[in-house]
C-alpha cells in the first residue's frame, strides 16, 4: 500500500511569512507525528496526534508552529513568521495505536527560510 | 529524558566488511527501532526490536531490554549500505520516538 506522503518536497519562503507543510499518513494508522532535523543532526520530536485526543504539543519550539489534523487523515504543520533558524526539514510519520508502536516515516519537506 | 547514545559516531568499510553498531538508551522502553537513512534523506525502517533478535537478509539486531542496549550488525557489507543509521526509542508513556544522534556509515569499494 501507499507510505506516508509529505507536500511540498521542497519550500523555499522569505523569513517573515508563513508557511504551510502538509502530511498525509498511510491508510488505517491512527498515530501521527512531526519531527524535525536540522543539518547533520537527529530528528526532534514536534507534535502528535492520535484520533480524537488532544494532541500532545510538548515538542513545539515556539507559539509561532502550530498543527492541524482532521479526525484521522491529513494533518498540517503551520510556522508563522519564519525564522532562518527554522530551516531543516520537517518529517511526518504514522502509527497504529496499538503494538506494534513501529512508526513509518515520510519523504519530508526541506523548508529554506531565506 | 531518556538517553539515547550510538557508536561509533562514524565507520569506514571496505566492501564486504561486517561491521556492529550500537545503541544505549538511559530507561524502559516500549519500542526501540532501528532506521537507515539513505543520502537523500529517506528513513527506511529496518528493525522494530524492543527485545530479542531479528534478521532480515544482512541485518540483524538484538536488544537486551535489561541492559538497556542495542545492537545492529551489518555483513557483507556493500556500497548501497552507506548512510546515517539512527536507533529511535519510546519511553514507556510517551507518545514519540527519541532519536540517537546516528552512526555515519561509509562502505568504499
Amino acid at each position: 500500500g501507499a507510505g506516508v506522503s509529505q507536500s511540498p518536497s521542497n519550500k523555499v519562503t522569505e523569513k517573515g511569512k508563513d508557511v504551510e507543510l502538509r502530511c498525509d499518513p498511510i491508510s488505517g494508522h491512527t498515530a501521527l507525528y512531526w519531527y524535525r532535523q536540522r543539518l547533520g543532526q537527529g530528528l526532534e520530536f514536534l507534535i502528535y496526534f492520535q484520533g480524537n485526543s488532544a494532541p500532545d504539543k510538548s515538542g513545539l519550539p515556539s507559539d509561532r508552529f502550530s498543527a492541524e489534523r482532521t479526525g484521522e487523515s491529513v494533518s498540517t504543520l503551520t510556522i508563522q513568521r519564519t525564522q532562518q533558524e527554522d530551516s531543516a526539514v520537517y518529517l511526518c510519520a504514522s502509527s497504529f495505536y496499538r503494538l506494534p508502536y513501529e512508526q513509518y516515516f515520510g519523504p519530508g519537506t526541506r523548508l529554506t527560510v531565506t | 529524558g531518556i538517553q539515547v547514545e550510538q557508536s561509533p559516531p562514524d565507520l569506514i568499510l571496505q566492501e564486504g566488511a561486517n561491521s556492529t553498531l550500537r545503541c544505549n538508551f538511559s530507561d524502559s522502553v516500549n519500542n526501540l527501532q532501528w532506521f537507515h537513512q539513505n543520502p537523500w534523506g529517506q528513513l527506511i525502517n529496518l528493525f522494530y526490536i524492543p527485545s530479542g533478535t531479528k534478521q532480515n537478509g544482512r541485518l540483524s539486531a538484538t536488544t537486551v531490554a535489561t541492559e538497556r542496549y542495542s545492537l545492529l550488525y551489518i555483513s557483507s557489507s556493500q556500497t548501497t549500505d552507506s548512510g546515517v543509521y539512527f536507533c529511535a526509542v519510546q519511553e514507556t508513556g510517551a507518545n514519540n520516538l527519541f532519536f540517537g544522534t546516528g552512526t555515519r556509515l561509509t562502505v568504499i569499494p
